[in-house]
């Protein structure tokens, strides 16, 4: 069974500086992973496909890496409005999402 | 533009069947490259794929809810469905249907509804 497992669960970025969250996959996913924002009482919302690929819309600031099993989302420079629940999602293999990392403003 | 919007019943009773429909504009839910898709967030938690249907018909079922679970589409009104029988308590969640991308397997979401609370109880 393929699990994602995101790192970390909360992280605290002051407002300007860079996020970087962590995805890794249990087994290789090749470059079929996806990240989605989620912000309360939302639908997800995608960013980033087939690792490194910003959705339509996506700002600039929002960019993805890795391949196999190890992937990151770095958001460049936080807004306020980037303030989340991140999830990574592959797709490889039927569908599993990770558990979701938490963004908060330092 | 593609939207989607649920709609349903927001309380099931224990071992009833929950039904959902999804209404699809700005794209026929009968050309190829869509996978049409049903998504579920429990209470406070993350997300879990339940399955997703492709224009053919053809159909792809979480393993773990497979057995419970049933899709269909109704072309004519470009909507699509979701079954869930004998449902518990920890069906309780809330239900997004979705558009995923792809041609010989379904990809990333692109598309979202808004999403429907569904409660299970008596």
């Amino acid at each position: 069974e393929m699990v994602m497992t995101q790192s970390p669960a909360t992280l605290s970025v002051s407002p300007g500086e860079r996020a970087t969250l962590s995805c890794r996959a249990s087994q290789s996913v090749s470059s079929n992973l996806a990240w989605y924002q989620q912000k309360p009482g939302q639908a997800p919302r995608l960013l980033i496909y087939a690792a490194s690929t910003r959705a339509t819309g996506i700002p600039a600031r929002f960019s993805g890496s890795g391949s196999g099993t190890d992937f990151t989302l770095t958001i460049s420079s936080l807004q306020s409005e980037d303030i989340a629940v991140y999830y990574c999602q592959q797709y490889n293999d039927w569908w599993t999402f990770g558990q979701g990392t938490k963004v908060e403003i330092k | 533009q593609v939207q989607l919007q649920e709609s349903g019943p927001g309380l099931v009773k224990p071992s009833q069947t929950l039904s959902l429909t999804c209404t699809v504009s700005g794209v026929s839910i009968s050309s190829a490259g869509s996978y049409w898709t049903w998504i579920r967030q429990h209470p406070g938690k993350g997300l879990e794929g339940i399955g997703n249907i492709y224009y053919t018909g053809r159909t792809h079922y979480s393993p773990s809810l497979k057995s419970r679970v049933s899709m269909s589409l109704d072309t004519s009104k470009n909507q699509f469905s979701l079954r869930l029988t004998s449902v518990i308590a920890a069906d309780t969640a809330v239900y997004f249907c979705a558009r995923a991308e792809g041609v010989v397997m379904p990809g990333a979401i692109h598309n979202w509804g808004p999403g429907t609370q569904v409660s299970v109880s008596s």
